[in-house]
């Protein structure tokens, strides 16, 4: 049984420039959430799909936007690249239960992530 | 979500028991305590949970006290491979979908 996987795991792009992230849940999974990680921090909440619709959002720019697609993967974009988005990308995956009130298991799933360094 | 409070760093022996404390003075009737732990260059990884009963499960044990304000993870016989950043979170568990608010965490360091 694959667990999250993410693609890919290191790039590297520079200011200006846009880059596209991808996820794919673990199996059985229904729901795929982005979080961003600084160096030394813990992970932030950048947003979560369920149903190809985006459902909750954190505190990041519309340069940050997102897709989920029939079969659950998910793709992070973020445009106009800024220094300070070199970070850790993760992608966590849950199975939804009792929607539309949002009840998720007990865990999420998190995918190795993807390390972007922005020049 | 309630806030939580953790010690920056703690260290353990090898084979000893690793006991992590967590304050969530604030937290309502409705949020559940988990932990999570992330390993240098993984994703984080589920460990267990709780509402207000103390749980177990094949990684660690969760006790909760009985005002809910503060929690302890507890690792029975931490190994070199616990060594990791352990964050206790705090949210509703029906009505926030997958949102974690992560804070700083512990860095638990195991030695030999």
């Amino acid at each position: 049984d694959a667990g999250v996987t993410q693609s890919p795991t290191h790039l590297i792009k520079t200011r200006g420039q846009q880059v596209t992230l991808r996820c794919s849940p673990k199996s059985g999974h229904d729901t795929v959430s982005w979080y961003q990680q600084a160096l030394g921090q813990g992970p932030q909440f950048i947003f979560q799909y369920y149903e190809e619709e985006e459902r909750q959002r954190g505190n990041f720019p519309d340069r940050f936007s997102g897709h989920q697609f029939p079969n659950y993967s998910s793709e992070l974009n973020v445009n106009a690249l800024l220094l300070g988005d070199s970070a850790l990308y993760l992608c966590a995956s849950s199975l939804l239960i009792g929607p539309p009130t949002g009840l998720v298991s007990g865990e999420l799933f998190f995918g190795e992530g993807s390390r972007l360094t922005v020049l | 979500d309630a806030k939580t409070t953790q010690p920056p760093s703690m260290d353990c022996a090898e084979g000893r028991a690793a006991n992590l404390p967590c304050n969530h003075s604030t937290i309502s009737g409705n949020e559940y305590v988990y932990w999570y732990r992330q390993i240098h260059s993984q994703g984080p990884q589920y460990i267990i949970h709780g509402l207000k009963n103390n749980e177990t499960n094949e990684m660690a044990s969760l006790i909760i006290t009985e005002d809910r304000k503060s929690s302890t993870l507890i690792l029975p016989h931490a190994t070199l491979r616990d060594t990791a950043v352990y964050y206790c979170i705090v949210r509703v568990g029906g009505t926030s979908y997958g949102k974690l608010t992560f804070g700083q965490g512990t860095i638990l360091t195991v030695h030999p």
